[in-house]
């Protein structure tokens, strides 16, 4: 069974830029959260998506946007990057929503602003 | 709200000695715990998670966890370490807005040196 998939592994963009991040869940999960890993902040959770439905959003501001598809891949959207958007960004699917639910990690995206 | 501290950024141990990994929480509601590992360039893999019931949990690779409610803690253990155990350990609850994938809060992790 395969895991999550993010594409691409590695991004490097120039600030003011915009970068869409993909993400493929395992196959039959409908749940999609994507979060940020920098050395400063540690993991901070960015959105949620069920169904095709944000349901959850973290303290980000609106340039992080993201959507889900109908086949439950996601993508996420970083417009007019800043250099502080450099970080690894992970995405994470489950088989449904629920506070017990294991989360599967993807081996995430490394962007680059320069 | 809910948070995580995890004491000690790094901790060093001989292979074959007991892990001691530090895990304290807060949160409003009864919590979900969970203990994830990441390896160098790779996403986070779950080691073990407590949700209800025995409070002593038991997870991949030889790692338990016991969750304390009166402590608020939930530390990680291995009776004896092992070179390929040596990586970035993170706690994380959720509760308040579901948790699984949607909305866990981590701690700063924690990075286990494993010495010869």
């Amino acid at each position: 069974k395969a895991g999550v998939t993010q594409t691409p592994r590695y991004l490097i963009k120039t600030r003011g830029q915009q970068v869409t991040l993909s993400c493929s869940p395992i196959s039959g999960h409908r749940s999609v959260s994507w979060y940020q890993q920098t050395p400063g902040q540690g993991l901070q959770f960015l959105f949620e998506y069920f169904s095709e439905t944000q349901r959850n959003k973290g303290n980000f501001p609106g340039r992080f946007s993201g959507r889900q598809f109908s086949n439950s891949r996601s993508e996420m959207n970083v417009s007019t990057l800043e250099l502080g958007d450099s970080a690894l960004y992970l995405c994470a699917s489950s088989l449904v929503v629920g506070s017990d639910t294991e989360a599967f990690f993807g081996q995430g995206t490394r962007l680059t602003v320069v | 709200a809910q948070s995580v501290t995890q004491l000690g950024s790094h901790v060093s141990v001989s292979e074959g000695a007991l892990v001691l990994l530090r895990c304290n929480y807060s949160s409003s509601v009864p919590p979900y715990l969970f203990w994830y590992v990441q390896y160098p360039n790779q996403g986070l893999q779950l080691l073990l998670k407590y949700t209800t019931g025995a409070t002593l949990v038991k997870g991949i690779n030889g790692f338990e966890a016991e969750f304390k409610k009166s402590e608020t803690s939930f530390h990680l253990t291995k009776p004896s370490a092992h070179m390929s155990d040596a990586a970035e350990y993170f706690c994380a609850v959720s509760g308040v807005r579901g948790g699984g994938a949607d909305g866990l809060t981590f701690g700063k992790g924690t990075h286990l040196i494993i010495q010869p």
